[in-house]
């Protein structure tokens, strides 16, 4: 098995320009979850799906991220426009079911000049 | 709402040294726990975990028993290794199915 893949792996924009991370899921898992990680707040939760249905958004932190997933191999995390406190590590991860071990892709280092 | 908290890093050992990183939990019901592991430049894996209490999670010479009364989940290992070096973090399984985090413990292993 692939494993969860993520694409790009860096990402370096400037101020205001639209950033889309890529995100393949592991085939046969039903829950997609995305992270931001930075030094100062960790690991925090955006918005994960189940069954290709936003479960719970209430961590993305203001209108300008959104994030889809138009099936269930494929999900994108948007952000329009980027501002340098975007800067991190995006992380998406998958699991077979609510609850149970998330696998990690390698994660979007992004960076927002 | 749930809620872990695990120490404060960074953590300095030298090989062979003996590891616990502390580890606690706020929540209700009875919550799986994990402890989770990231190498450098690497995405967060699965080192062990425990869905019960009393339960011992084990691998790779770590272990964590997930204790109810101190709601807590240490992690463990009796001899550090160099190649241990990475960023622990702690996890419960949250009630809407997805996992919380602690804010991670950086460990480096001195030779």
């Amino acid at each position: 098995d692939a494993g969860v893949i993520q694409s790009p792996r860096h990402e370096v924009t400037e101020m205001g320009q639209e950033v889309t991370l890529r995100c393949k899921p592991i085939s046969g898992h039903n829950s997609l979850f995305w992270y931001r990680q930075t030094m100062m707040r960790g690991l925090e939760l955006l918005i994960y799906f189940n069954n290709n249905v936003p479960i719970d958004d209430s961590g993305m932190p203001e209108d300008r991220f959104s994030a889809k997933m138009p099936n269930a191999s494929f999900s994108t995390l948007k952000i329009q426009p980027s501002e340098p406190r975007d800067s991190a590590v995006y992380f998406c991860a998958s699991s077979r079911g609510t609850g149970l071990e998330l696998f990690f892709g390698s994660g979007t280092q992004l960076s927002v000049l | 709402g749930d809620s872990v908290t695990q120490m404060e890093g960074p953590v300095t050992l030298s090989e062979e040294a003996f590891l616990t990183i502390n580890c606690t939990y706020t929540a209700t019901g009875y919550p799986s726990l994990f402890w989770y592991v990231q190498y450098p430049g690497e995405g967060l894996q699965l080192l062990l975990k425990a869905t019960k209490a009393d339960d011992k999670g084990s691998n790779k010479g770590f272990e964590a028993t997930y204790r109810k009364e101190t709601t807590s989940f240490h992690l463990e290992k009796g001899s550090v290794q160099v190649s241990d070096s990475a960023v622990y973090f702690c996890a419960l399984g949250g009630s809407q199915g997805n996992l919380i985090f602690g804010k991670g413990t950086k460990l480096s292993v001195k030779p």
